[in-house]
C-alpha cells in the first residue's frame, strides 16, 4: 500500500461546481497533514493545513478522519483558476520533518 | 515571488557533463531541501540540510552531490547522470521543526 494515496483524476467540472478529493495515508502515527497546490510546470504551494477539527478557508474546506486515515479537500463554487494539481502531504511524528507526498489529483474547471 | 530562487530554470546536459544547480532562499529559514519530481511519481525527497548540516540522504546515487555553504544557499552538483535522471528538481526551505515548506520554481533537467 502506498504511504499516501490519491485518485489522480483528472476531475473535469464546470465552473461553479463543488468538487471533493480524498487522500488516504497508511501510517497511523502521522501527525501533520496538508494540501498543496501545483499549477502546470510550477512549484507546489501550500494551500492549507488540515487540523483534527477541520478547517475552512473561503471556498476551501479540509477535513481529517484519523479513524479511517484519510483527509479530504472540498472546493465550492469552482473557478477556472482552481484548475491545478492538488497534492496531499503527510508528516510523521517526531523530529524527522519528512513530508510524504501523494501523486496529486488533477482538477480542470471548465467554462 | 522571490522567496526561494533557483538557477538555471532549464538545463540540458550530456551524460558526461558536470553541472551544478543553485538554490537561494531569502526567507530567513534554517532548513533546506532538494526534491526530485518525475512524471507519474510523487515528489521524492533527496537531501535535507538543517543549519547547514546534512540530516538526510534519501538513498540518492553519488552522481548527485549536495553542498550547503550557509543556511541561505544550497547547491546540487551533477556528474555522469543518466537519462532517467531527467526530471524537475525542486529546492525548498523552512524553519527547522516546522512543516510548512516554501518551494523554488525548480530546474527542469534533461539528460541526453
Amino acid at each position: 500500500r502506498k504511504e499516501v494515496e490519491q485518485d489522480p483524476g483528472p476531475f473535469n467540472v464546470p465552473e461553479g461546481a463543488t468538487v471533493a478529493f480524498n487522500c488516504t495515508y497508511s501510517n497511523s502515527a502521522s501527525q501533520s497533514f496538508f494540501w498543496y497546490r501545483q499549477d502546470c510546470r510550477k512549484e507546489p504551494k501550500l494551500l492549507m493545513s488540515v487540523y483534527s477539527s477541520g478547517n475552512e478557508d473561503g471556498r476551501f474546506t479540509a477535513q481529517l478522519n484519523r479513524a479511517s486515515q484519510y483527509i479530504s479537500l472540498l472546493i465550492r463554487d469552482s473557478k477556472l483558476s482552481d484548475s491545478a494539481t492538488y497534492l496531499c502531504v503527510v508528516n510523521l511524528a517526531g523530529n524527522n520533518r519528512k513530508l510524504i507526498w501523494g501523486l496529486g489529483t488533477s482538477l480542470a474547471v471548465n467554462p | 515571488e522571490t522567496g526561494v530562487t533557483q538557477t538555471p530554470r532549464h538545463l540540458v546536459m550530456g551524460m558526461t557533463n558536470k553541472k551544478s544547480l543553485k538554490c537561494e532562499q531569502h526567507l530567513g529559514h534554517n532548513a533546506m531541501y532538494w526534491y526530485k519530481q518525475s512524471a507519474k511519481k510523487p515528489l521524492e525527497l533527496m537531501f535535507v540540510y538543517n543549519f547547514k548540516e546534512q540530516t538526510e540522504n534519501n538513498s540518492v546515487p553519488s552522481r548527485f552531490s549536495p553542498e550547503c555553504p550557509n543556511s541561505s544557499h544550497l547547491f546540487l552538483h551533477l556528474h555522469t547522470l543518466q537519462p532517467e535522471d531527467s526530471a524537475l528538481y525542486l529546492c525548498a526551505s523552512s524553519q527547522v521543526l516546522e512543516d510548512t515548506q516554501y518551494f523554488g520554481p525548480g530546474t527542469r533537467l534533461t539528460v541526453l
